[in-house]
């Protein structure tokens, strides 16, 4: 159980073009989703935070212009990168928690996007 | 000082080695820690979790939890090739309703055959 996908896994794409990566959890409702963006050899930055049905919370100094969360039901979030420019480019992973009061999040696989 | 540290490594072991990795915090509130397997280019994948102090085994690995030293550690008996991984400590404070997790940055560990 506590199963969460990402798709695509990986995508390379042209700069000043749009991405959309997708995040569901396939057999639980997940109350919360949250995006991370790791580096190589770092550790996971949280970028933002997601509740279905409401706005996303960004973490200090992550553009909500640029990275657009939607959280539109509780197995589906994805995350756009707008206009995407090669310091873009990164290993994004999601997570989700069934409920609001667990701490125990669900990683997905991640998504490994190369802005060209 | 950072919430979560973690020592980067990398760590090298022989094959059935017992393995000790550790993570030191400085935030008291912490009550919830856990124990992630990352895999190259994969995800993290939710090896332990443990509330409060103390200890938690299941089959090789043994999470510890000393919270007057605000100091966790994960012991790896009998280690295996496929144990090689980068290995994230996480925790977070008393239920607050943000979810938020505090990582460290990640041992990488590599178990020799």
């Amino acid at each position: 159980g506590a199963v969460v996908s990402q798709h695509p896994s990986r995508v390379i794409c042209k700069s000043g073009t749009s991405v959309k990566i997708e995040c569901r959890s396939l057999d639980f409702q997940a109350t919360t989703m949250f995006w991370y963006r790791q580096f190589p050899k770092k550790s996971l930055m949280l970028m933002a935070t997601s509740n279905e049905g409401s706005k996303a919370t960004y973490e200090q100094g992550v553009e909500k212009d640029k990275f657009l969360i939607n959280h539109a039901s509780l197995t589906l979030s994805t995350l756009t990168v707008t206009s995407a420019h090669p310091e873009d480019s990164s290993f994004y992973i999601c997570s989700a928690s069934s409920s609001p009061g667990t701490d125990t999040q669900y990683f997905g696989p991640g998504t490994r996007l190369t802005v060209l | 000082q950072k919430e979560v540290e973690q020592d980067p490594g990398p760590l090298s072991v022989p094959e059935g080695a017992i393995v000790s990795l550790n993570c030191t915090y400085s935030n008291s509130a912490f009550q919830y820690f856990m124990w992630y397997r990352q895999y190259s280019r994969k995800g993290p994948e939710l090896l332990m979790y443990t509330y409060s102090s103390g200890n938690k085994e299941d089959g090789r690995f043994t999470a510890q939890v000393d919270k007057s030293s605000k100091y966790i550690s994960l012991f790896i008996r009998d280690s295996q090739p496929s144990d090689s991984a980068t290995y994230l400590c996480a925790m977070s404070q008393v239920r607050t309703g943000a979810n938020n997790l505090f990582f460290g940055t990640g041992t990488r560990l590599t178990v020799i055959p």
